[in-house]
This record gives structure tokens, sequence and C-alpha cells, in this order.
């Protein structure tokens, strides 16, 4: 059965701290690995990764994708208030349930000031 | 723009009313979706258009009932549902569900409570 896994689950840091987390993955026909940002409401989109070793960077965050060991991580750096959210990473695959994405459970990250 | 609006924000229903939740972009995008999502929980996949064309339905019960009147609007019509369905309900678009398509944008969500 096709999983994606995050870890930590949640995650407590000082303002200005380095944080990475964590996705792994099992998937049949994997096409793409996407992160988002979920605050109270709707997730926001952040990255999309589809090549591996290709690091992807948006202001203080970056994210990247190994293929080969199957996990993408992402990065915050200098971390604000701001950043806390959960985090959430997903695939999309080939087949039969095309456009379909597959959600891990998150991972809550509290920045403290 | 990668705006998806949703209406309304807030819904409280008893379980023999009928409403819809309505979804609209205007992105040009092609593929169009409804989550369901419970709290501390991730997103769930219920439905996916494309094309205004159904493609998935993830086994939903049929008190759930999508509809894709054209390319910029989706609805989900609701019918005698229980309270175990209330839940936040995403509304998402792509351009397509093809690859390098298929980044999907959500909207704000409605929050749902069915008394």
């Amino acid at each position: 059965e096709d999983k994606v896994v995050q870890s930590p689950l949640s995650l407590v840091v000082h303002e200005g701290d380095t944080v990475t987390l964590n996705c792994s993955y099992e998937v049949t026909n994997f096409r793409s690995l996407l992160w988002y940002k979920q605050e109270k409401k709707a997730p926001t989109f952040l990255f999309m990764l589809t090549s591996s070793g290709i690091e992807k960077k948006s202001g203080r965050l970056s994210s990247i994708l190994d293929k080969k060991e199957l996990f993408s991580i992402l990065n915050i750096t200098a971390t604000q208030t701001g950043d806390s959210a959960i985090y959430l990473c997903a695939y999309s695959n080939y087949g039969g349930s095309q456009g379909n994405l597959i959600f891990g459970k998150g991972t809550k990250l509290s920045v403290k000031p | 723009d990668t705006e998806v609006t949703q209406t309304p924000k807030h819904l409280v229903m008893g379980m023999t009313n009928k409403k819809s939740l309505k979804c609209e972009q205007h992105m040009g995008h092609r593929a169009m979706y409804w989550y369901k999502q419970k709290a501390k929980k991730p997103p769930e996949l219920m439905f996916v258009y494309s094309y205004e064309k159904l493609s998935i339905n993830e086994s939903v019960p049929s008190r759930f009932s999508p509809e894709c009147p054209n390319s910029s609007l989706l609805n989900l019509h609701l019918h005698a549902l229980q309270p175990e369905d209330s839940a936040l309900y995403l509304c998402a678009s792509s351009r397509g569900i093809g690859v390098g398509t298929d980044t999907q944008y959500f909207g704000p969500g409605t929050r749902l409570t069915v008394l």
C-alpha cells in the first residue's frame, strides 16, 4: 500500500532556529512530491519536486528530493513565529488515481518568540 | 493569481437539510477537487473533475453529490448528512492532471457542522 510518512509529528523551536522536516514515501508510479503549509484553513502550496537532487528555494524555505532513498526534506532557516503551522507532504502518482494527492499526517511546527 | 474561493465559510445544517457548497477559480484550471479534512488529520480526496467530467469518486456516500457546471465552478450538494460528516471541506484546482500541471491550489475551505 502506498504511503507517506512525515517526521517529526511535532516540533517546538525558538525564533532564529533552523528546522528540517522529513518526508519519506513508499509509492508505486511516483510522479511528484509536494509540500504545503497549513495554518488555520487551507493548505498553501510551497514546493513541487519531481527530480532528484535539485533544491527548490523560496526565501528562507528550501526543499530537496532524493528519489533513490525515497525521501524529501523541507528546511526553514531563521524561523519566525509566522512559520508556526502544520507542514504537509503529499505525493501524486501516475495510474488510475491520477489527480489524487496522498497526504502524510503532517508536522506541527511551533516557533516560540 | 492563485486564488480559489469557497462559499460559505461556515455552514451549520440539520440532518434533514439540503445545502450546497460552492467553489470558484478564474485561473483557467481544468481540474478541480473536493477534499474533506477532519480535525488534526490530513485532507482526504473525495472527487476529481477533469475538463468538467467526474474522473475520480473516492467511494464517497451518495449524500454528497458533486457538480461541475462549467470550468470555473464546482459545487458539492449535501443532503441527509450525518454528524460525522462535520469537517472542513476544501476545494482545490490545478491546470490539469498531467505531469507539470498538477500542482493543486486550495481554497480557504467551508467549515461544516451537522447537528
